[in-house]
């Protein structure tokens, strides 16, 4: 079955930098996107953007450039996010999914458990 | 970016009740709207997509309908393990953009 298990949970000074995992499993790691979404604490969800697992290709969405990084490692089928000079703000649960297109259409379908991230001095 | 829009916030029904939740986006997203489930300390469960397509294992008392700008979630003979929060997600036009969410509760 499609799995998505992404690395526990972190706790990190402002200032530090952190790499959160995704590993997935059930499929074929190539064959779909992978997506980045974020929820504040107490808020709604926002996408950081995509990584096309096929080329490494990563798309950022505004406001998640400069101190945010996807990358992969297709031969532990898992996808990385990478964030650096972390902020208060960036206090969240990191979640990774999987994006099936069928028709058109597309659907993030499969997600991770989540990772939470907590900047705290 | 596109704005999603649902309404109510919130909603206190019981078991075995009719609710519907309704998205509406400020431009058209032709049928490009997906709905999520979300437990407490849970990830999102996709539920639907293009607008009416039950994703595979969702129960079919879930119901999503529009197109354009309004949207709606319908689910009939609420169970128990539905009191959760309802997402729509616009997939239309990059980003993608979730709606605030709609929480279900318990009266």
């Amino acid at each position: 079955q499609v799995q998505l298990v992404q690395s526990g949970s972190e706790l990190k000074k402002p200032g530090a930098s952190l790499k959160v995992s995704c590993k997935a499993s059930g499929y074929t790691f190539i064959n779909y996107a992978l997506n980045w979404v974020r929820q504040a604490p107490g808020r709604g969800l926002e996408w950081m953007g995509w990584i096309n697992t096929d080329t490494g290709n990563p798309t950022y969405a505004q406001g998640f450039t400069g101190r945010f990084v996807f990358s992969l490692n297709t031969s532990v089928n898992t996808a990385y996010l990478q964030i650096s000079s972390l902020k208060a703000e960036d206090t969240a649960v990191y979640y990774c999914a999987r994006r099936m297109y069928v028709s058109g259409y597309t659907l993030f379908d499969y997600w991770g458990q989540g990772t939470l991230v907590t900047v705290s001095s | 970016d596109i704005q999603m829009t649902q309404s109510p916030s919130s909603l206190s029904a019981s078991v075995g009740d009719r609710i519907t939740i309704s998205c509406r986006a400020n431009q058209t997203i032709y049928r490009y709207l997906n709905w999520y489930q979300q437990k407490p300390g849970k990830a999102p469960k996709a539920l639907i997509y293009a607008a009416s397509t039950l994703q595979s294992g969702v129960p079919s008392r879930f119901s999503g309908s529009g197109s354009g700008t309004d949207f709606s979630l319908t689910i009939n003979s609420l169970q128990s393990e539905d009191f959760a929060i309802y997402c729509c997600h616009q997939s239309y036009s990059s980003p993608g953009t979730f709606g605030q969410g709609t929480k279900v509760e318990i009266k």
